[in-house]
């Protein structure tokens, strides 16, 4: 592993249903960061986490729930998706240094 | 007032001239501030950081305006290459790590 990597890559999920994203960095960041990205509206931040064990809610963190249960992963639990919630998701790291890393993305469809 | 904004564009260029972007913050205390360029379907990668001198480098040139509140970035001698959207990022605040807040981005298109 090298830097940050998201899975799946794409996914198309029915209503109702629950999704857990997936975010892995092998950098010893501290922070971590899940955002969302539509077209039109940008980076919209959804959870954050400075450090293992904390985690705070970002602009848009309704119908999502994060851990971090370690420094290397944080996933995105989508507790039940709905249509909204179809987007790009990418997860972000930094140590602090203020530069974010971001993983390649993950495409999300919910039907 | 938004926390960043930028002009969402198209700027649609000829290859060799120069195109300026510039993009508005409204938190005064903001501590520092980047560029970052995303292309298609991909994930936002950092271009550079804006310092308060300025600094170049190569074709880009990136200044910051504090009393004004606002930051820009300079292309020379557009490349087909540089087409991408390019986001205006700052820190909001001083300590630890605080969520970097994006701009909507401004999308370069360079024509041949």
């Amino acid at each position: 592993i090298a830097g940050i990597t998201q899975a799946p890559t794409s996914q198309i999920l029915a209503a109702g249903r629950r999704m857990t994203l997936r975010c892995t960095q092998d950098m010893r960041h501290n922070a971590m960061y899940w955002y969302r990205q539509d077209l039109g509206l940008g980076l919209r931040l959804i959870h954050y986490s400075n450090t293992a064990g904390t985690t705070g809610k970002g602009e848009v963190p309704d119908g999502y729930s994060v851990s971090r249960a370690n420094t290397d992963d944080f996933p995105l639990t989508l507790a039940s998706a709905v249509p909204s919630q179809t987007s790009v998701y990418f997860c972000a790291s930094s140590d602090g240094r203020r530069e974010q890393f971001f993983g390649p993305g993950t495409r999300l469809t919910v039907l | 007032r938004k926390e960043v904004e930028q002009d969402p564009g198209p700027f649609n260029v000829p290859e060799g001239a120069t195109v300026a972007f510039n993009c508005t913050y409204s938190n005064s205390a903001s501590q520092s501030f980047f560029w970052y360029r995303q292309d298609c379907r991909k994930e936002p990668k950092l271009l550079m950081s804006v310092y308060s001198s300025g600094n170049e480098d190569g074709r880009f040139t990136a200044q910051l305006n504090r009393a004004s509140q606002y930051i820009s970035l300079l292309i020379r001698d557009s490349k087909l290459s540089d087409s991408a959207t390019y986001l205006c990022v700052v820190n909001p605040l001083k300590a630890g790590n605080t969520p970097l807040v994006f701009g909507k981005g401004t999308r370069l298109s360079v024509i041949a």
